[in-house]
């Protein structure tokens, strides 16, 4: 079945600074990756997605890039904010299977 | 306005009781999903269900069992609590697209 790797597990930045998150997937019929930001003690929340037929995603502060040949994704925060401070998972779905297969997360601290 | 829910957000219990988990949705959402979500290993999914009567299992499907009766409501039972079920349950709904999975708010459960 379908393994999501995500590196790092902590990330510490700067106020200002960038943020990269990367995540890996097994499973080349995967075709649906999703962000999902969740702070303490709330419940996770889409924060972006990109489908395979995309390489590059933007919402504002926030991109979403993807390669399909080495079964990669990332997720690049600029400006960070200290409300930017969640955990982040990535998770890839294939199909219409709709279920997701989530990455194991990555603690971001932005300090202040 | 539609939502999904979850009771009880607390429960503590004891080895061996059998728990029931609630979850409803109101917005007529066929597909739902179980997940289990401990320090580094994210969201898991125990298991989802595409309608009524339909259900599958997850990745950790051991020990749970749910029921899909109508469209609104997919509750989790834990037939004999252990302590390794200790940990924070959500749920989740998406419409019939691939896209958005929409989380309630969660349930802490500690089994003692």
């Amino acid at each position: 079945g379908e393994n999501v790797e995500q590196h790092p597990s902590t990330l510490s930045v700067q106020e200002g600074d960038s943020a990269v998150i990367k995540c890996t997937y097994s499973d080349s019929a995967s075709n649906y990756f999703p962000w999902y930001k969740q702070e303490l003690g709330k419940r996770p929340q889409l924060i972006i997605d990109i489908r395979s037929n995309v390489g590059e995603k933007k919402d504002q502060r926030i991109a979403v890039t993807l390669n399909k040949t080495a079964k990669h994704f990332s997720l690049h925060i600029t400006e960070t904010q200290p409300e930017d401070s969640a955990v982040y998972f990535c998770a890839a779905s294939k199909g219409s299977s709709y279920k997701l297969i989530f990455g194991s997360g990555t603690r971001l601290l932005v300090r202040p | 306005d539609a939502e999904i829910t979850q009771s009880p957000r607390h429960k503590i219990t004891e080895t061996g009781r059998q728990v029931t988990l609630a979850c409803h949705q109101t917005w007529n959402h066929n597909n739902m999903f179980w997940y289990r979500q401990d320090l580094g290993h994210g969201l898991r999914l125990i298991h989802y269900s595409y309608g009524v009567h339909d259900t599958n299992k997850g990745e950790v499907s051991d020990g749970y069992s749910v029921s899909r009766s109508n469209t609104e409501d997919l509750p989790l039972t834990l037939e004999s609590a252990a302590s390794s079920q200790t940990s924070v349950y959500f749920c989740a709904s998406t419409p019939g697209l691939e896209g958005e999975q929409f989380f309630g708010p969660g349930t802490r459960l500690t089994v003692l």
